[in-house]
């Protein structure tokens, strides 16, 4: 089925910066999810946006759902060692089934 | 994310071997899901079931098989079918299955050698 597609694939980050990673999808989307993965662990939920044109924080995450619901946004300011991991985005498939981006792999220089 | 326990964590196997994964929670979701992740690569949905004695392939279902005899459990087999069985397998669970919060276990590492 259609995926969502996340950039980028790799984010080198220096201690201290900010980044954004970006999940995107050529069909509406109902909601967008993102998980967490730290290496070595498993994925762990942070948030679900729902409405259109929709922002949350947590601390220093910024999450936002586009205007179309057609892609979604991760913001991370002033970057930390537990930032590491990978996150994913996850969107909602015809069949009610989440269904995962590749995923965007950050690594935080000290 | 407790409440879900994959067993073993790491697994070595011989090629031809039949291997099957553990999977249990005590969330009292009803359903349940087995995802592959391969190096650097994102997941991949094996199989899900919605409710006790029900389902359903995923998007590389292949190669493994499963059952669902009670709700707590959600054990995958993967047979001597599957080509390249190397890999990170992932049990979770939700509620429901209509794009619900899902909770993953710890994994089981399944090296074929």
């Amino acid at each position: 089925g259609q995926q969502v597609m996340q950039i980028p694939q790799y984010q080198h980050v220096q201690e201290g910066e900010d980044f954004t990673t970006y999940c995107n999808s050529s069909t509406t989307l109902s909601n967008i999810q993102w998980y967490k993965q730290r290496p070595g662990g498993h994925p762990v939920f942070l948030i679900q946006l729902v409405k259109s044109g929709e922002v949350k924080k947590q601390k220093r995450l910024t999450f936002q759902f586009g205007e179309a619901k057609k892609n979604s946004s991760l913001h991370i300011t002033a970057t930390q060692t537990t930032d590491v991991g990978t996150y994913f985005c996850a969107k909602t498939d015809s069949w009610g089934k989440l269904q995962f981006g590749a995923g965007t792999q950050v690594v935080v220089t000290p | 994310d407790g409440g879900i326990t994959q067993s073993p964590k790491y697994l070595f196997r011989k090629e031809g071997q039949n291997v099957t994964l553990s999977c249990e929670q005590n969330l009292n979701h009803d359903a349940m899901y087995w995802y592959r992740q391969d190096p650097g690569q994102g997941l991949r949905l094996i199989y899900y079931s919605q409710i006790v004695n029900d389902f359903q392939k995923g998007d590389i279902a292949e190669g493994y098989s499963v059952s669902r005899e009670k709700k707590e459990s959600f054990p995958l087999t993967v047979t001597s079918a599957q080509k390249n069985p190397t890999a990170f397998y992932l049990c979770a669970s939700s509620f429901g299955s209509s794009g619900n919060t899902i909770y993953f276990g710890e994994g089981s590492w399944l090296t074929v050698v």
